[in-house]
């Protein structure tokens, strides 16, 4: 059975903290890893991941993907109130359609 | 750019009620997909279409049909309500080759 499982469910840090969330995963078909933050409402896109060991990044958020081990980070450093969101991780298969398994999420809370 | 658009927002329903979830993107995308997201939870897939004609069940279809008559809407269709389908809905949609998804704002949707 194709899985994802994120860690910690949640966090809590002070402003300036540096955090890293976790994605592992099992799956067949292997296609892509994606991250994305959720405030209240829909998803928004932060990375998409399809090669092992190279590091994207965007402003203060960096990711990375290990094939071999199956699993990706997410980094947030110099954290501010506005990165409090949840966290999720998406996995995407190739197969008879192309399906994406998700993660329960990371709930990232920012305190001042 | 409207990007995908999902209406009601939402919705309250007896149960054994029936209703249809509208969603419709304007890129022109292939790949359409239907999630659920109960609280605490990360998204499951119900249903999803790679193309106008084309659906096929997700992790999670029991209670649910879909159509694809075009390649813009991707209605999804509860035939009778029940309190396990108390959710928050969100449509996605995804462009060819390696795309994030681009999800819609949700519908909630409580059956009482």
């Amino acid at each position: 059975e194709d899985k994802v499982v994120q860690s910690p469910l949640s966090l809590v840090v002070h402003e300036g903290d540096t955090v890293t969330l976790n994605c592992s995963y099992e799956v067949t078909n292997f296609r892509s890893l994606l991250w994305y933050k959720q405030e209240k409402k829909a998803p928004t896109f932060l990375f998409m991941l399809t090669s092992s060991g190279i590091e994207k990044k965007s402003g203060r958020l960096s990711s990375i993907l290990d094939k071999k081990e199956l699993f990706s980070i997410l980094n947030i450093t110099a954290t501010q109130t506005g990165d409090s969101a949840v966290y999720l991780c998406a996995v995407g298969t190739w197969g008879t359609g192309n399906q994406f398994y998700f993660g329960t999420g990371t709930s990232l809370t920012v305190i001042p | 750019n409207a990007g995908v658009t999902q209406t009601p927002k939402f919705r309250i329903l007896k149960i054994g009620q029936s209703m249809t979830l509208q969603c419709t993107q304007d890129m022109n995308h292939n790949y359409m997909y239907w999630y659920r997201q109960d609280p605490g939870m990360g998204l499951k897939l119900i249903y999803y279409s790679v193309g106008a004609g084309i659906t096929d069940k997700g992790e999670v279809p029991n209670g649910y049909n879909v159509s694809r008559s075009t390649t813009e809407d991707f209605p999804l269709r509860l035939e009778l309500a029940a309190p396990s389908q108390t959710s928050v809905y969100f449509c996605a949609s995804e462009g060819p080759g390696y795309q994030p998804q681009h999800f819609g704002d949700g519908t909630r949707l409580s059956i009482l």
